[in-house]
């Protein structure tokens, strides 16, 4: 069935470091790919989307590029800031029947 | 634009009682879906409704089921409540078809505690 693997945390970085997550999926068709945040104690937010194959989506300086070739989106920054701190969840929606599915989720922490 | 809400913020039941959690979707989303959180157990897909009708379902019991009114708001009604259902549910809303409608929006969800 369909599946999304992300890289387990947690990431610990200093502020202005470079942010790598990697995620990759398993699934029949084209999915839809998305990442979502979820900072302490809220409900998850939509960072970013990618529905095609080498779609570039960003938000808030957040940038992931859907691989059709090598089934990754893995989600780069920059230069990270304290308020990135949170959990980064990877998910694809396939199958026709709305539901997304997510990795297992990575924890950032960025220290000043 | 108003979010999607959801309520009770917290919920504490006790094993064997009944539990119902609330949710209103975007203004103009006519789909809402149930997530439960579990500690460990990673983000799970629960239901999914639209125009008052169970288009899916995740592999939960029978004992989690739902509904959703005229308005599109929902209820989640968990029986028979196990310590296990202790989780963070969260309720998402999007449209109903398209490419948008993997687009899903979410509430800030309602933590469960059952003891």
């Amino acid at each position: 069935g369909d599946s999304v693997t992300q890289m387990e945390g947690p990431v610990t970085l200093s502020e202005e470091a470079c942010l790598t997550i990697n995620c990759t999926y398993t699934a029949t068709g084209y999915p839809s790919l998305f990442w979502y945040v979820q900072y302490p104690g809220e409900g998850l937010q939509l960072l970013l989307k990618a529905t095609k194959a080498d779609d570039k989506g960003s938000n808030k300086g957040f940038e992931a590029t859907y691989r059709k070739e090598t089934t990754s989106f893995h989600l780069e920054k920059g230069s990270v800031q304290v308020s990135d701190s949170a959990v980064y969840f990877c998910a694809l929606g396939a199958g026709g029947y709305n539901k997304l599915i997510f990795g297992a989720g990575t924890r950032l922490a960025v220290h000043p | 634009e108003a979010g999607v809400t959801q309520s009770p913020t917290h919920l504490i039941k006790t094993r064997g009682q009944q539990a119902t959690l609330r949710c209103s979707p975007i203004s103009g989303h006519t789909s809402v879906y149930w997530y439960q959180q579990a500690l460990g157990l990673g983000l799970q897909f629960l239901l999914w409704y639209d125009e008052g009708e169970e288009r899916n379902r995740g592999n939960f019991p029978p004992r989690f089921s739902g509904r959703q009114f005229p308005n599109y708001s929902s209820e989640l009604n968990v029986n028979a409540l196990e310590l296990e259902d202790s989780a963070l549910y969260l309720c998402a809303s999007s449209l109903a078809f398209g490419d948008r409608s993997y687009e899903q929006y979410f509430g800030p969800g309602t933590r469960l505690t059952v003891t």
